[in-house]
């Protein structure tokens, strides 16, 4: 069975920064991209960053670009997103979710629980 | 960009329920629809715009291409009363919600 595990969430001040981590199991680790997708309070999905199946390659929302980075370690079976300069509009659900191709931008399955990420002084 | 209509839907138990994705330019088939209850994580229920992810009940059916997809629930069942994504590439829709009339 597939299973995603994040953890790192927590209350940070603007401006501060967090890790976030993505553990998986299940599955052969680096033959799939994965990706971090958020959700503010009440609001829908928003698709943050993906980082292909050898770490080679690594893709930003525009909202997130030069404040987050997403990194990949094969050996762990471990993602991780780390967020600097955090703002307020980065106050949210984040997701680790497999992407169903190496290189990325293809579905989503599945879905980790989530770790929620707050921002506020 | 994708569009997703209506907003919302109003809907009763056994009742069909269509919900409509448009993207903004074509150009790739991998459309996928997922379903999200309240206090839970979203869930793949179709991929490449109809085919059904495993475990996921006949009554759920997409279909589409190019610019404008569907995802159709036959007959609703109470638990599918909830809030339903499209998605293609690094952009998801709004989001439909379906509730109960």
């Amino acid at each position: 069975e597939v299973q995603l595990l994040e953890s790192g969430g927590g209350l940070v001040q603007p401006g501060g920064s967090l890790r976030l981590s993505c553990a998986a199991s299940g599955f052969t680790f680096n033959n799939y991209a994965l990706t971090w997708v958020r959700q503010a309070p009440g609001m829908g999905l928003e698709w943050v960053s993906t980082i292909s199946g050898s770490g080679g390659g690594t893709f930003y929302a525009d909202s997130v670009k030069g404040r987050f980075t997403i990194s990949r370690d094969n050996s762990q079976s471990t993602i991780h997103l780390e967020m600097n300069d955090l703002r307020a509009e980065d106050t949210a659900i984040y997701y680790c979710t497999k992407d169903s191709h190496k290189t990325g931008k293809g579905w989503f399955d599945p879905w980790g629980q989530g770790t929620l990420v707050s921002v506020s002084s | 960009v994708l569009t997703q209509s209506p907003a919302t839907l109003s809907l009763s138990p056994g009742e069909r329920a269509t919900l409509s994705c448009r993207a903004s330019q074509s150009g790739s088939s991998y459309l996928a629809w997922y379903q999200q209850r309240p206090g839970q994580a979203p869930r793949l229920l179709i991929y490449a715009a109809s085919s059904r992810a495993s475990g996921i009940p006949a009554r759920f059916s997409g279909s589409g291409s190019g610019t404008d997809f569907t995802l159709t629930i036959s007959s609703l069942e109470p638990e599918d009363f909830a809030v339903y994504y499209c998605q293609q590439r690094g952009a998801f829709g709004p989001g439909t919600k379906v509730e109960i009339k």
